[in-house]
């Protein structure tokens, strides 16, 4: 079954870039939607976003300004970059695949990575 | 984009019936789904499409939807269902959101 792991950087600097990256095992990135996530510690989740394979894009509203997130069929993997960070962007980043249902406006993800905590701190 | 609400906490004892409720106005033209959060670990999906159930997880779990509300149902809670709940939603344009989250204490 498809298996999906977050790497990158545990500490970033406030006003520098977080750049995370998810890499999907067990299947095939095509056809697929795929997605960002954030729970910062002890609170509750936040979408960030998500990318089809083909390279369209949807942000969450209160992020899209610092939010890119790309994709690279090459090596099945989508990644993610938020710019200007501050203490509030510390969280544990989740990647995950998105269903999604066009004509009833449906989305939700199945499955998930394991998360990795992103620290932002000089 | 609207939000979602859901109880903080939520107990019950071994055996009994716990109902984890999740409201917002989208509700009855969007589908809900529900997440279970155990401590350290990443979410897993319980209910989509406000009551379908993915293969693997228990029939004790279950959901429903009236109106603005649905409703995560577990029937029989065992101790291994203690955990934090999710429900989330999207909207007409695809932005997605996620209720506060819900503690379900087994006593």
């Amino acid at each position: 079954q498809v298996q999906l792991q977050e790497s990158g950087p545990g500490l970033v600097k406030p006003s520098e870039t977080l750049s995370l990256t998810c890499t999907v095992s067990g299947g095939s990135i095509s056809s697929y939607y795929w997605s960002w996530i954030r729970q910062p510690p002890g609170k509750g989740l936040e979408w960030i976003g998500y990318i089809y394979y083909s390279g369209s894009t949807n942000y969450n509203p209160s992020l899209k300004s610092r939010v890119t997130i790309s994709v690279d069929t090459s090596k099945n993997q989508f990644s993610l970059k938020l710019s200007s960070v501050t203490a509030a962007d510390t969280a544990v980043y989740y990647c995950a695949r998105v269903w999604r249902i066009a004509a009833a406006g449906a989305y939700w993800f199945d499955p998930w990575g394991q998360g990795t905590l992103v620290t932002v701190s000089s | 984009s609207y939000e979602l609400t859901q109880p903080p906490s939520v107990s019950v004892s071994p055996g009994q019936t716990a109902r984890i409720t999740c409201s917002g106005d989208a509700l009855p033209k969007q589908y809900a789904y529900w997440y279970q959060q155990k401590p350290g670990q990443a979410p897993v999906l319980v209910i989509y499409k406000d009551s379908e159930r993915p293969s693997g997880i228990p029939e004790r779990f279950s959901g429903s939807s009236s109106g603005t509300t649905v409703t995560l149902t577990i029937s029989g809670v065992q101790a291994e269902d203690e955990a934090d709940y999710y429900c989330q939603s999207a909207d007409s344009s695809g932005t997605v959101v996620f209720g506060g989250g819900t503690k379900l204490t087994v006593l």
